[in-house]
């Protein structure tokens, strides 16, 4: 599992609270990743961190925000939570100079 | 159009049949792909990458990248019972940079004993 983990692994919450998602990794990479995925959609980038306090968006970055103030942690925050985010979501890290990514185990969330 | 495209299934084939699993693609800039399997209710997990047109082979899966056609596959031989699960294709434009992956919706597979 390249030394990810994903806190926490499922979440039931209500529309309008906020929501922080936190992935953390082991191993000192410098690129991290949150995807989302749906049926019918498949994986879909939100945010993506090159280095700490350096972020950027993704393809489906609305409503959601991120936040990396140490190289380990990069935390995904839904500021008020809606239903159409409902959803299983992955953080992914990338080694070095590769393209290949590796994933953490992914968060179930459910907003009611 | 969506930029990848993966047939969802579900596909099933008998025991130790070889498997064919195919993505198109439309932008011509990707030149990383990757195949992932995903069992139910895990990540994803890497199985392949490739960045060049041709074959390469791990043990009993087979890439291969066609970037005239823009197509890529994975081929799975003696195929097992364990390998039932859903088969993502990914790709990236850049070498070594801090592209996301582009995924496909994944293919359900269903190997029968």
């Amino acid at each position: 599992d390249a030394g990810i983990t994903q806190s926490p692994r499922h979440k039931v919450t209500e529309t309008g609270t906020p929501v922080t998602l936190r992935c953390h990794q082991t191993e000192n990479h410098r690129y991290m990743y949150w995807y989302r995925q749906d049926p019918g959609h498949g994986l879909r980038l939100i945010h993506y961190s090159y280095g700490v306090k350096d972020t950027d968006k993704g393809e489906v970055s609305d409503g959601y925000s991120v936040s990396r103030s140490k190289t380990e942690d990069f935390l995904l925050t839904l500021e008020s939570a809606t239903s159409s985010q409902t959803s299983v979501y992955f953080c992914a890290i990338k080694e070095g100079s590769g393209d290949e990514q590796f994933f953490g185990p992914g968060t179930r969330l459910t907003v009611l | 159009q969506k930029e990848v495209e993966q047939d969802p299934g579900p596909l099933s084939v008998p025991e130790g049949a070889i498997v064919s699993l195919n993505c198109t693609y439309s932008n011509s800039a990707f030149q990383y792909f990757m195949w992932y399997r995903q069992y139910s209710r895990k990540g994803p997990e890497l199985l392949m990458y490739t960045y060049s047109s041709g074959n390469k082979e791990d043990g009993r899966f087979t890439a291969q990248v066609d970037k005239s056609s823009k197509y890529i596959s994975l081929f799975i031989r003696d195929s097992q019972p364990s390998d039932s699960a859903t088969y993502l294709c990914a790709m990236t434009f850049s070498g070594g940079g801090a592209d996301g992956l582009t995924f496909g919706k994944g293919t359900h597979l269903i190997i029968q004993p």
